[in-house]
């Protein structure tokens, strides 16, 4: 059974700060991984979605990486700014059309 | 092009009532999956539905039940409702081809009092 880990549960930095989110999946036969970000209350919008044969993506300032091996994901936050507040979820999938297992998220506060 | 949309947006309903809610995935996707969020989690997957048919299912008991639509739409109906199916209500649309990728609705909060 896929269970999927994120940590910390909650991060605070100062504006302008690098900051690195970790998510961990115990079952290495993943089809595709997903980055989200969700604000208070509302539903989830889509950062980055890598594939099992991929390494890593960027988009703009943010990069995620993916180790399969060691199931692992990090997802890189580069020159952090106060509307990067939200909450950081990263959800598997195992399949092509499996049903996608989240991780609890990461609350991420960035103060001005 | 519109994306994945999701009605109502708030619902109170009393413990023991039945609800529906309604789902219409991002223009070009035929396949919808329906998550529940409590406060402070992850979703948690519910069903997925393709080609009208249930294709997939979380561990959720028959209260909760779907629907999808020729036109691909789909509802989650769920009866006898209990305090604790409080939620964030989410639809998902999946992308074709071989990304796969899932594109989410704004969801519906479901307060059960």
């Amino acid at each position: 059974k896929q269970e999927v880990t994120q940590i910390p549960a909650a991060l605070s930095v100062p504006e302008g700060e690098n900051l690195v989110l970790n998510c961990s999946f115990t079952d290495s036969a993943i089809y595709n991984l997903q980055w989200f970000r969700q604000d208070p209350g509302k539903g989830l919008t889509s950062l980055l979605l890598i594939q099992s044969s991929q390494r890593e993506q960027t988009s703009g300032r943010l990069n995620a990486s993916l180790d399969k091996s060691s199931g692992r994901s990090t997802l890189y936050i580069a020159a952090s700014q106060p509307g990067d507040s939200a909450t950081y979820l990263c959800a598997v999938g195992g399949t092509s059309y499996d049903k996608v297992i989240f991780g609890p998220g990461t609350s991420l506060s960035v103060i001005p | 092009d519109a994306g994945v949309t999701q009605s109502p947006t708030h619902l109170i309903k009393t413990r023991g009532q039945q609800v529906t809610l309604r789902c219409s995935p991002k223009s070009g996707h035929d396949t919808v999956s329906w998550y529940q969020q409590a406060l402070g989690q992850g979703p948690q997957f519910i069903f997925q539905y393709y080609e009208e048919e249930e294709r997939q299912r979380g561990n959720f008991p028959d209260r909760f039940s779907g629907h999808q639509f020729p036109n691909y739409s789909s509802e989650l109906n769920v009866n006898a409702l209990l305090l604790g199916d409080s939620a964030l209500y989410l639809c998902a649309s999946l992308g074709q081809g071989v990304l796969y990728e899932q594109y989410f609705g704004p969801g519906t909060r479901l307060t059960v009092t």
